[in-house]
């Protein structure tokens, strides 16, 4: 199965960037997923991007997909207290729309 | 809106007891799935149904079952509850269907066992 790997914290100033990083084993996904956690709530779809693209930009999100790694990342730029969160990257795992996370990243906004 | 609802935001139950969590989801999905929360691990799978009555175990079944007898009703079942089933419970449902699919989440419930 899949192994995807996260660093668990992340902190950063309002107005810098975020970059939250992900790495996994299967290279055969078609889409590979970011979700946000946000506190008390379940989690939402924030963006994707389709393994044959490198990048993805949407608005203040870049992702970028290194296939030869193995490496998602999300980038967040003009970091704001609002993105404080848990944020997940996901990969297809077989049938029935089944998705395998990563451990989750908490990012930390301070002002 | 997608909207899942789970039966309660927070769970306090005793070691031996029976608990059912419920998920509900009002879009008509025919997937439906069980995680559970743990810090450090991520969400990892329960269960999994991709129709009414038909169940799948994902990766971590052990001390758990589930019930679907209606499209938008998926039931996770602790037979027995047990300390180190203290944890945070997520529901999602999706659509069925090929390429790029949206799992919907539930607030989720919290459960502690003591």
């Amino acid at each position: 199965g899949e192994d995807v790997e996260q660093s668990l914290f992340l902190s950063v100033r309002e107005g810098d960037s975020s970059v939250i990083n992900c790495t996994y084993t299967d290279s055969s996904s078609t889409y590979l997923y970011w979700y946000k956690q946000e506190p008390g709530a379940g989690l939402q779809l924030l963006t994707y991007i389709f393994s044959n693209m490198d990048m993805k930009q949407d608005q203040r999100l870049t992702v970028l997909l290194n296939k030869k790694d193995k490496h998602l990342s999300l980038r967040i730029a003009d970091t704001q207290t609002g993105d404080s969160a848990i944020y997940f990257c996901a990969f297809p795992s077989g049938t029935a729309s089944k998705l395998t996370f990563g451990t989750g990243t908490r990012l930390q906004v301070t002002l | 809106d997608v909207k899942v609802t789970q039966s309660s935001r927070y769970l306090v139950k005793r070691t031996g007891e029976k608990v059912f969590l419920e998920c509900v989801q009002d879009m008509d999905h025919e997937n439906m799935f069980w995680y559970r929360q743990d810090p450090g691990l991520g969400l990892r799978l329960i269960y999994f149904s991709y129709d009414v009555k038909m169940k799948e175990k994902g990766d971590i079944p052990e001390g758990y079952s589930v019930s679907r007898e209606k499209k938008e009703r998926f039931s996770l079942i602790l037979e027995s509850a047990s300390t180190n089933q203290t944890s945070m419970y997520l529901c999602a449902s999706s659509l069925s269907l090929a390429g790029e699919v949206e799992q919907y989440f539930g607030p989720g419930t919290r459960l502690t066992v003591t």
